[in-house]
Formats: C-alpha cells, structure tokens, sequence
C-alpha cells in the first residue's frame, strides 16, 4: 500500500526555485516527513526531516500544511548537479523499529 | 561517528549461482537495518528489515535471504541466483527509536548472466 504520491518528473532551469510536493493522506500522529536525494549508483543521501509548519535547513526547505496531508521540498537557485531524484517518505513506526518503504520518487532534470 | 559499509561493490554472477552480500555498521548498536534493491531506472523496494540479532521480516517474496548473525551485520543471501536478481543492492540503517533518517551504504551491482 503506497503511502506517499509525488510526480514522476520535473524539469526546471538552473537558478530557478523548485518546489516538489508529495501526497501523504494517510499520515500517522507519531509519522515524520523526510525528503532525500539519489544520483545514479549512489545511494540516497538525506535532505531534510519535518514533522510540522516549516523547516529550513543549508540546502533546502520544506513547508507542511497543518492537516499535514502533504509536504513541499524548496530546492532553491537549483544548479546542474541538483539533477537526481528525490523521494518523500513518511514514517512508519513499527514495534522496536521503522519499516521504511520508498515511493517511485520524483525525477528532477535541471537544464543549462 | 556512525559509518556503514557494505561489499562487495560489484559483482557479476551466473543464474544458479550463490550470493552473498555483507553490510556492517560501526559506530552505534542496536541499529535497525535494511535491505532495498533498485532495478536500472527504477525506485527502491524494501527487501528485508531486521530490529534486531536474527530478527528478520521480508517484504517481498523471492529467493533472496536475510540473516543478521550480529547486532550491526546484515547479510543478504541467495542459493541461486536469477537473471531478475540483477539490480543495485543498498543496505541502510536507522536508530532505535530514533526517527526516520536512513544513512545508506556505498551499493553493490550485481549482474547475473
């Protein structure tokens, strides 16, 4: 069962602001919001956690609404090298631990 | 500092044959620990997920294995391999209770021909 929906792709030019928003209905009380980023052969690298309101850290921002069914990843002034794919994922807490599913994540093409 | 390290980094392999995929973590115990595989230009599925020393749960049917003989090693298995088995192979952690951020490995490309 999904449990996050985001667009397969986008595609933007460099120094724009990208926003990248993903679809969580179903979302726990004790779930939090995570984003990360994957280049090819290489495994995903942590972006940004949030559980509420607005998070901002060195490379990006990310904006949730207060029903918390949704949240956006902010990439801004995005250069070539932000091209990678990028996945939100919900937290889901299982007894002693998290079982983490990935969705199919969202393909972001930066052009020159 | 925690690391993870998984091996070997690229293999290929003929269909029938065994596999055996190490990752360990330093640094940190009583991690959770993970095993996805990614298809060339696909997501990443959820393979096994253990909470604990031979504590294994899979997510998805295959002939593929787990076993995780010590607290921070996680081994990922097969008797015989598949051409469908090929794929990029990452292992992840998190910490107990901890919340949901998941430091990967380097991956391992395995090839089946």
């Amino acid at each position: 069962l999904a449990k996050t929906t985001q667009p397969i792709s986008m595609d933007s030019y460099e120094g724009q602001e990208v926003n990248i928003t993903c679809s969580h209905n179903n979302i726990a009380t004790n779930d939090y919001i995570t984003w990360y980023q994957q280049f090819p052969s290489q495994g995903p690298r942590f972006i940004i956690q949030g559980y509420k309101t607005k998070v901002t850290n060195e490379v990006a921002s990310l904006f949730i609404p207060a029903d918390r069914k949704s949240s956006t990843l902010s990439l801004p002034r995005v250069s070539l090298s932000d091209t990678a794919v990028y996945y939100c994922l919900v937290g889901d807490i299982i007894t002693g631990g998290f079982k983490t599913i990935f969705g199919a994540g969202t393909r972001l093409f930066v052009k020159a | 500092s925690q690391t993870i390290h998984q091996w070997p980094a690229t293999l290929v392999q003929p269909v029938g044959s065994p596999l055996s995929l190490e990752c360990t973590v330093e640094g940190t115990s009583n991690p959770n620990l993970y095993w996805y595989r990614q298809a060339a230009g696909r997501g990443l599925q959820l393979l096994f997920y253990s909470v604990g020393i031979g504590q294994i749960s899979s997510e998805v049917p295959q002939n593929l294995s787990a076993s995780r003989p010590q607290d921070r090693q996680f081994i990922l298995s097969s008797k015989k391999l598949l051409l469908s088995d090929s794929g990029f192979y990452l292992c992840a952690w998190s910490p107990r209770g901890g919340h949901q951020v998941l430091p990967f490995g380097e991956g391992s490309w395995l090839t089946v021909v």
